[in-house]
C-alpha cells in the first residue's frame, strides 16, 4: 500500500534556486493538498486541488506554485527559494474536500533546507 | 475561518499513567473533528475522528476523545500510556458542508508533544 508518495525526501537549496516537490497518490482520491510544517506552528495549508483541473490557494501560498498534473499527481514548485521556505512539506489527499468529515491521508514528508 | 487551540505544547507522563491532551476549537457551527498522531520523521496518521455520531469516539491504539459542543472541546484521552505513544499529536477541525465555501479543509492546532517516561 503506497498511499501518498512524495519525492524527494530531503533537499538542500541555495537561495534563489528553484525546485519541484512531486506527489502521487494511488487511492483514486479527488482532492490533494500541500501543507508545510514549522516548529510550534502546526500544519498550514499552502495550496489544494479539490479535483483534477482545479487548484486554490490556502493560508500561505506566497512563493509557491502548484500543478495538478492528473488525478494522481500534484506538484509544488518553489520558483526562487528563500530561507523562510525552510520547512517540512507534506502532501496529502482525500476522497473529496466537500464531503463532511472526510479523512485526509498524508505522505511521509519532504525536508527542505534553503541556505 | 476556524481556529484550533491545543492548550499544552508538551505533556510529559510516566508509563501506565492516564493522559489527556486538550483541544478547543472556535466555531459553534457544525464541525468535524480529528486527532492525528505524528511519530518522529514520519507523516501524520489518523487516530480518530468525530462526524456527528456518538460524542465519545474511540480510535486506534486505545485512544478516545469526547466531543463537547457546549465547551467547544475535543479532548483526547488514554487510560494507560506506553512508551511507544511518545509522539506529537495534532487536533484538527473542518466545517460541515453547510459551510460549503470552506470545502471541508482542515485547520490544525499547533500540536502537543507527548513524552512517555519509563
Amino acid at each position: 500500500n503506497a498511499g501518498v508518495t512524495q519525492t524527494p525526501k530531503f533537499q538542500v537549496l541555495k537561495t534563489g534556486q528553484s525546485m519541484t516537490l512531486q506527489c502521487a497518490q494511488d487511492m483514486n482520491h479527488n482532492s490533494m493538498y500541500w501543507y508545510r510544517q514549522d516548529p510550534g506552528m502546526g500544519l498550514r495549508l499552502i495550496y489544494y486541488s479539490a479535483s483534477e483541473g482545479t487548484t486554490d490557494k490556502g493560508e500561505v501560498p506566497n512563493g509557491y506554485n502548484v500543478s495538478r498534473l492528473n488525478k494522481r499527481e500534484f506538484s509544488l514548485r518553489l520558483e526562487s527559494a528563500a530561507p523562510s521556505q525552510t520547512s517540512v512539506y507534506f502532501c496529502a489527499s482525500s476522497y473529496s474536500t466537500g464531503t463532511s468529515g472526510n479523512t485526509i491521508y498524508f505522505g511521509e514528508g519532504s525536508w527542505l533546507t534553503v541556505v | 475561518a476556524q481556529s484550533v487551540t491545543q492548550l499544552d505544547s508538551q505533556v510529559p507522563v510516566f508509563e501506565e499513567a492516564p493522559v489527556e491532551l486538550r483541544c478547543n476549537y472556535s466555531s459553534s457551527v457544525s464541525v468535524y473533528l480529528f486527532w492525528y498522531v505524528q511519530y518522529p520523521n514520519q507523516g501524520l496518521q489518523l487516530l480518530l475522528k468525530y462526524t456527528s455520531a456518538a460524542t465519545l469516539v474511540k480510535g486506534i491504539n486505545g485512544f478516545e476523545a469526547e466531543f463537547n459542543k457546549s465547551q467547544t472541546s475535543f479532548h483526547l484521552r488514554k487510560p494507560s500510556v506506553h512508551i511507544s505513544d511518545t509522539a506529537e499529536y495534532f487536533c484538527a477541525v473542518s466545517e460541515g458542508t453547510d459551510r460549503g465555501s470552506t470545502l471541508g479543509r482542515l485547520y490544525f492546532g499547533r500540536g502537543t508533544q507527548l513524552t512517555v517516561w519509563p
